[in-house]
C-alpha cells in the first residue's frame, strides 16, 4: 500500500509570506505526527493529532505556526508570517494508533522549506 | 528531563564487518518504546528497530540488533555485515508517555560504509 505522502517536496518562500504544508497518512493510521528537522539535528516534535483532534501541540515554536486534521485523514500544517528560521525539513509521520508497544511511525519524504 | 543522547556524530565500518552505533537515554517513565531509524540521503526516515522496556530479549530484525542494556540505559545499534547501502545517518528514538505518546530522537550518526 502507499506510504506517507507530503507536499510540496520543496517551497521557497519569502519571508513573511503564508505557507502550507500538506500531509497524506497511511490508510487507517489513526495518529499523526509532524516534526521539523534542521540541517545536522534530529526531528523536533511539533504536534500530535488523534483522529481530528490535536492531542498534543505543545512543540509547535510559537502561534504563527498551525496543523489542521479535519477529517482525520490529511493534515496541513500552516505558517504565517514566515522568517528565515523557518527553514528546515518539515516531517509527517503515521501511525495505526495511537498506543504503545511495537506500533511505530511510518514517516514521509519530507518537505524542505526555504524562507529567503 | 527526557534524552536521547547519540555521541558519535560520524562512523567508518569497513563493508561486510559489524559496526555498532551507540545511543544512551534518559527517562524517569518505567515504560518506554526505544527506536532506530535510519536517514539515507534522500531524506526519509525509514524504521528499523524496536525494544520495548519491558522486553527481556534483545530486538534483532535481520542484519540489525538491538544491544539493550536497561540499567545503564543504553540501546546500541549493532549492524552486521555491513553493506555500502547502509551509508546514511541513524536515529535512536525513545517513545515516552506524558499524557500522551512522545517521540524524542537524538541527533544522529552519520555512517560511511568503505568499500
Amino acid at each position: 500500500g502507499a506510504g506517507v505522502s507530503q507536499t510540496p517536496s520543496n517551497k521557497v518562500t519569502e519571508k513573511g509570506k503564508y505557507v502550507e504544508l500538506r500531509c497524506d497518512p497511511i490508510s487507517g493510521h489513526t495518529a499523526l505526527y509532524w516534526y521539523r528537522q534542521s540541517l545536522g539535528q534530529g526531528p523536533e516534535f511539533l504536534i500530535y493529532f488523534q483522529g481530528t483532534g490535536a492531542a498534543d501541540d505543545s512543540g509547535l515554536p510559537n502561534d504563527r505556526f498551525f496543523a489542521v486534521r479535519p477529517e482525520g485523514s490529511v493534515s496541513t500544517l500552516k505558517i504565517q508570517r514566515t522568517e528565515r528560521g523557518d527553514s528546515a525539513v518539515y516531517l509527517c509521520a503515521s501511525s495505526l494508533t495511537s498506543g504503545g508497544g511495537a506500533d511505530t511511525q511510518y514517516f514521509g519524504p519530507g518537505t524542505r522549506l526555504t524562507v529567503l | 528531563a527526557q534524552k536521547i543522547t547519540q555521541t558519535q556524530p560520524g562512523m567508518f565500518v569497513q563493508e561486510k564487518e559489524a559496526v555498532t552505533l551507540d545511543c544512551t537515554y534518559d527517562t524517569s517513565d518505567q515504560s518506554y518504546g526505544l527506536f532506530w531509524y535510519k536517514q539515507p540521503s534522500s531524506g526519509e526516515m525509514i524504521f528499523l528497530i524496536y525494544q520495548g522496556s519491558y522486553d527481556e530479549q534483545n530486538a534483532t530484525e535481520g542484519r540489525y540488533s538491538l544491544n539493550f542494556q536497561k540499567a545503564r540505559k543504553s540501546a546500541n545499534l549493532v549492524i552486521s555485515a555491513s553493506q555500502l547501502g547502509d551509508s546514511a545517518m541513524y536515529f535512536c528514538a525513545m517513545r515516552v508517555h506524558s499524557g500522551t505518546y512522545k517521540y524524542i530522537f537524538g541527533t544522529g550518526t552519520r555512517l560511511k560504509v568503505l568499500a
